[in-house]
């Protein structure tokens, strides 16, 4: 069975412009949950969809939206870029949207430099 | 917000040592998770813990959650070299999954 996938692997983008990272649950899973990483640093949650419904919100400006399609796919948006804004983005699945007892499975993340 | 430390933040060790790294929190939980990511990896799920004081083991690994269910501990028996990583505690506030900021484990051959 296929992993959780994400595109593209590596993104270069400049100040301004907007940014669309898609994200693939594996098959059966739910709930698709989008995280930024910058380097040395633990992973920052920024959302969590479940049957299409935002189920969870990090602390992110409003240039960050994101979606779920009925297939459980997922995209991240995110307007405006800033030099900040670069990062590890990564996508995890999950079977269930609960937030209790989940076990999250890691895709290989976009890696996106603002320049 | 709500945030998890851990300790240290990086940890060098001669192989066949043993490691630990703890991830403690100012509120009770509901479970913890650890998670760990390879260098220019993705992290990968190891355990989870729900019930106060438990202890998992997974051969030379030891997991453990406080009995107050506010801190928990990895423990590496004998580290080898693929032990090499990150190391991160994740816990749920509400709907939200918030990563500890990692233990980066180097071991020397």
């Amino acid at each position: 069975d296929a992993g959780v996938t994400q595109s593209p692997t590596h993104l270069i983008k400049t100040r301004g412009q907007q940014v669309t990272l898609r994200c693939s649950p594996i098959s059966g899973h739910k709930s698709v949950s989008w995280y930024q990483q910058v380097l040395g640093q633990g992973p920052q949650f920024i959302f969590q969809y479940y049957e299409k419904e935002e189920r969870g919100r990090g602390n992110f400006p409003d240039r960050f939206s994101a979606r779920q399609f009925p297939n459980y796919s997922s995209e991240l948006n995110v307007n405006a870029l800033l030099l900040g804004d670069s990062a590890l983005y990564l996508c995890a699945s999950s079977l269930a949207g609960g937030g209790f007892v989940e076990k999250l499975f890691f895709g290989s993340g976009t890696q996106l430099s603002v320049l | 917000g709500q945030q998890v430390m851990q300790i240290p933040q990086y940890q060098h060790v001669q192989e066949g040592e043993d490691f630990t790294t703890y991830c403690n929190s100012s509120t009770t939980l509901s479970n913890i998770q650890w998670y760990k990511q390879r260098p220019g990896g993705h992290p990968v799920f190891l355990i989870q813990l729900v019930k106060s004081g438990e202890v998992k083991k997974q051969k030379r690994l030891t997991f453990q959650f406080g009995e107050a269910k506010k801190n928990s501990s990895l423990h590496i028996t004998a580290t080898q070299t693929t032990d090499v990583g990150t190391y991160f505690c994740s816990v749920n506030y509400g709907q939200n999954f918030v990563f500890g900021p990692g233990t980066r484990l180097s071991v020397l051959p």
